[in-house]
């Protein structure tokens, strides 16, 4: 199983182009999500979504756009690319619950993110 | 929003030597969860607590989750070199919520 995986690794943008990470999970997880990583700020949550089909809005979700047509993907579109946007991007799954009845476990499995740089 | 505070920000120790770390949150939480990140890595869970006051240990890392519901730590004992990296608290609130809130991150290096 490859498990997370997230294109490109390494990305430069000019202000104002857009662009889409992409998510890509073998796992069958129900939930998956996106994560900034900025110097000192921790892990913020820009999107989430719990199944095909349905999307939400996490912490910092101004300037990206997701989607979730397949259980397998979940790309993240940034529209008109801005420098505070440059950062590190990881894209989680899980399975949405343990087991029938129980609760979202947040045991996350993270890709090995994606650096994007925009000037 | 949910906000937590961990500390240490960084520890710079001897191999061999313990480690403790910790986190704090004036809400509640349901679940405590502890990452850690490695140079150029996605985060890896390394203790997830479910209960009040639960005590899980996996190897040499122990963590707890407070009885108040507020805080949890996280335990270190024997460090060795592989150790180093960035270690994340975060925690889940209650109801339906899958929303994670995570730490700013304990900066962890070991000196051989």
């Amino acid at each position: 199983n490859a498990g997370v995986t997230q294109t490109p690794k390494f990305q430069v943008l000019k202000t104002g182009q857009s662009m889409t990470l992409q998510c890509a999970q073998d796992m069958n997880h129900e939930y998956m999500s996106w994560y900034r990583q900025d110097p000192g700020m921790g892990l913020r949550l820009i999107h989430y979504s719990v199944g095909a089909g349905i999307t939400d809005q996490g912490e910092v979700p101004n300037g990206y756009n997701v989607s979730r047509s397949t259980t397998e993907d979940f790309p993240l579109r940034l529209l008109s690319a801005a420098p505070s946007q440059t950062s590190v991007y990881f894209c989680a799954s899980s399975h949405r619950s343990r087991r029938e009845g129980r609760l979202w476990t947040g045991e996350l499995f993270f890709g090995e993110g994606s650096r994007l740089t925009v000037l | 929003g949910q906000q937590l505070n961990q500390s240490p920000q960084s520890m710079f120790i001897q191999e061999g030597e313990d480690v403790s770390m910790n986190c704090t949150s004036s809400s509640i939480f349901n679940t405590w969860l502890w990452y850690k990140q490695d140079p150029g890595e996605g985060p890896v869970l390394l203790i997830a607590l479910y209960k009040a006051g639960e005590l899980t240990s996996n190897g040499r890392l122990t963590a707890q989750f407070g009885i108040t519901r507020k805080d949890s730590f996280l335990n270190i004992s024997a460090s060795i070199p592989s150790d180093v990296g960035i270690y994340f608290c975060a925690g889940r609130g209650g109801g339906s919520n899958y929303k994670l809130t995570f730490g700013k991150g304990t900066l962890l290096t070991v000196n051989p």
